[in-house]
């Protein structure tokens, strides 16, 4: 088991442009999240699958912003005309199905978007 | 979503316990309380979590206060690895989902370890 990888690690574009990002879950967890990270700043929650259904998408997914996860498996999230408030660290992080009240999150190592 | 309060920075000597405060005093009676740490260009990483009871991992204990309103994340001998950003996180269940939560960070307490 390799963790949840996320690619790519860097990206940098200029204003205007469209963006996207993949994320690889551990294989076999079934709860795939998506968070924004702004420089010293916790993550912010932004969206919610499970399996290939999107359950939950925080106000701060605006209209530009798209999540999938087709086969429930990996999940790409893409920003269309992106801005300069849009650069962040984007983490993404899965839990298993589990039984009980409680599942811990792994997080990817995040992709840096910086918006010029 | 219940919000937690935390110092903004927390520095120790290695080999010391660290105690590292948390304030969550709106947290509703179902949510799991959490922490996670964050080392430098790295995702947040699981340290420990509880609900009521004071509980104890190979990385860290949580002593929780009676009236849930705070908790404390303690380490007992801090080594030069553990420097990092510590959050304390509520969950909040999504869509009344068991398992499935959002974690709602603070902006963490940066801990610092002396050598």
């Amino acid at each position: 088991d390799t963790g949840v990888s996320q690619d790519p690690r860097h990206k940098i574009t200029k204003r205007g442009q469209n963006v996207t990002f993949r994320c690889d879950p551990i294989s076999e967890h079934n709860r795939l999240y998506w968070y924004r990270q702004t420089l010293g700043q916790g993550p912010e929650f932004l969206t919610y699958f499970q399996n290939e259904a999107q359950l939950e998408k925080s106000r701060l997914l605006s209209d530009r912003f798209s999540a999938e996860r087709p086969k429930g498996s990996f999940s790409t999230l893409e920003i269309q005309r992106t801005e300069q408030g849009d650069s962040a660290m984007y983490l993404c992080a899965s839990s298993p199905r589990g039984t009980g009240g409680y599942n811990e999150q792994f997080f990817g190592p995040g992709t840096r978007l910086t918006v010029l | 979503d219940a919000k937690t309060t935390q110092p903004n920075s927390m520095e120790s000597n290695e080999e010391e316990p660290v105690h590292l405060p948390c304030n969550h005093s709106t947290i509703s009676g179902t949510d799991y309380i959490h922490w996670y740490r964050q080392l430098p260009s790295q995702g947040p990483e699981y340290v420990i979590h509880g609900l009521t009871s004071n509980v104890n991992n190979r990385m860290a204990s949580l002593a929780i206060a009676e009236d849930r309103k705070s908790s404390t994340l303690i380490l007992h001998r801090a080594t030069l690895r553990d420097a990092a950003v510590y959050y304390c996180t509520t969950n909040p269940t999504l869509l009344g989902i068991q398992g499935a939560q959002k974690l709602v960070f603070g902006q963490g307490t940066r801990l610092t370890i002396n050598p």
